[in-house]
């Protein structure tokens, strides 16, 4: 498995503004992925972060909105810009290991309360 | 696209009960399954996987589950809940070629002392 941090672990914030989320994992991995979890329901991807490519992004989630970075094989940053109260969810990043056998792993998340 | 669907979202259970919690998936490829279980306060752990092989496979804390093709399940089962169970319990699958999962809606388990 992998030892996976995120920060911040909450925060508040205003409509309007943009959180940028940090992720470090432990070891090197190729890929990561950003899911967000809205209050109740289940985890939704919202894109694939590859180092040194630009990010694939699900249906219904756009670059402007959550830009990524992955600027090293140990870390990602997930921006949710211009937010909104509809923003408020739990982010998560993982990753991905095992090779063919590829089993995904989370870190503890983000929980983004927008007023 | 592929969907995962959990049927039992809310499950409440005493000690020693038996608990087997449905999974079932829409894609008609190969496919790798997963349950994942979210304790309260907690993140997101895996309990156990599939890749192939025997289809019955067993994970963490006493936890198995069965994957049966013909049914596109892949149910998670435990003969003897405790307390210590009561969480969210999330089926996943990720489709072959894929790098991603999907996960179900989660099924919330309580168990009462």
């Amino acid at each position: 498995s992998a030892v996976i941090s995120q920060k911040p672990s909450r925060d508040i914030c205003q409509r309007g503004t943009s959180l940028t989320i940090q992720c470090q994992v432990d070891s090197q991995v190729t890929m990561m992925f950003w899911y967000r979890q809205q209050p109740g329901q289940s985890l939704t991807l919202i894109a694939t972060a590859n180092q040194g490519s630009e990010a694939t992004y699900e249906s219904g989630f756009v670059i402007d909105k959550f830009p990524i970075s992955r600027p090293n094989l140990t870390f990602s940053t997930l921006t949710v810009s211009n937010m909104s109260p509809e923003d408020s969810s739990i982010y998560l990043c993982s990753v991905g290991l095992g090779g063919t056998k590829e089993t995904q792993y989370f870190g503890p998340g983000t929980r983004l309360l927008v007023l | 696209a592929q969907s995962v669907s959990q049927h039992n979202h809310h499950v409440i259970l005493s000690e020693a009960a038996s608990l087997e919690l449905g999974c079932n998936y829409s894609y008609g490829g190969t496919v790798n399954l997963f349950w994942y279980v979210q304790y309260p306060g907690q993140h997101l752990q895996l309990l156990l996987k599939y890749f192939s092989g025997d289809p019955l496979v067993k994970g963490i804390k006493g936890f198995e589950a069965e994957f049966i093709k013909s049914k596109f399940s892949f149910n998670l089962r435990k003969p003897s809940v405790q307390w210590s169970d009561t969480a969210e319990y999330f089926c996943a699958v990720r489709a072959t070629g894929r790098r991603a999962l999907t996960f179900g809606s989660g099924t919330r388990l309580q168990v009462q002392p």
